[in-house]
């Protein structure tokens, strides 16, 4: 069975940190997926990535698929940057090529005060 | 509209009855997926479509659920004599094709009383 851990659960940090949220999955993958879940419920895709580092303004994503795990980073964060942040994989099954629904961790529920 | 669009946006019904929740994905995009989120839970996936292939259902939690989608425009999932385990936010989400970034729709909330 396929497990996505994210950490921490709930981050509040001030405004101008670096933040730093970390995702684990238990199996082997094609895709890992960072989401951005806004207060509202509106989702948002922020990166697909299989390999190595995105970045798009402030948001950094990397992957270490020996590893399984994958860090979201958000530099100089500020207050619009509040909400919650999905990590997704989607996993890749030797016998039947791929399975094509994400399989979703938690969320981590951050908040940057200002 | 350029985006992923759900109707209803809400919806609240009697446990015992049928629902029937709408997406139309981007015009273009040949995957279609749903997800379910429960409150104060994570995004379950449910089910995927993808062109005229045959659809993964592997997600769908009973036989109530089915789904539907005409060739690579509109989808339909309907729930069948819903119970209130049934409440949630159903996503709908779309993609260029299989295997590529998201885009999600606003959501339908279902309430069942």
């Amino acid at each position: 069975k396929n497990e996505v851990e994210q950490s921490p659960q709930n981050l509040t940090a001030q405004e101008g940190e670096f933040i730093t949220i970390n995702c684990s999955y238990s199996v082997g993958i094609s895709a890992l997926h960072w989401l951005q879940q806004h207060p509202g419920g509106g989702i948002v895709s922020l990166f697909m990535l299989s390999s190595g580092k995105k970045k798009h303004g402030r948001l950094i994503a990397t992957i270490n698929i020996q590893e399984k795990h994958s860090s979201l980073h958000i530099t100089a964060s500020h207050p619009r940057d509040s909400a919650v942040y999905i990590c997704a994989v989607r996993p890749f099954w030797y016998s039947g090529g791929g399975a094509d629904g994400l399989t979703f961790g938690k969320g981590t529920h951050l908040i940057i005060q200002p | 509209g350029a985006g992923v669009s759900q109707s209803p946006s809400n919806k609240v019904t009697e446990k015992g009855k049928d629902v029937e929740l709408r997406c139309d994905p981007i015009s273009g995009h040949t995957a279609l997926y749903w997800y379910r989120q429960r409150l104060g839970q994570g995004l379950e996936f449910l089910i995927y479509f993808q062109g005229n292939s045959a659809p993964d259902k592997s997600g769908l939690p009973s036989d109530r659920f089915s789904a539907e989608r005409t060739g690579e425009s509109v989808s339909t999932l309907t729930i069948q004599r819903t119970q209130q385990e049934d409440s949630a936010v159903y996503l709908c989400a779309s993609s260029l094709k299989g295997n590529q970034p998201q885009h999600f729709g606003d959501g339908t909330r279902l309430s069942i009383l």
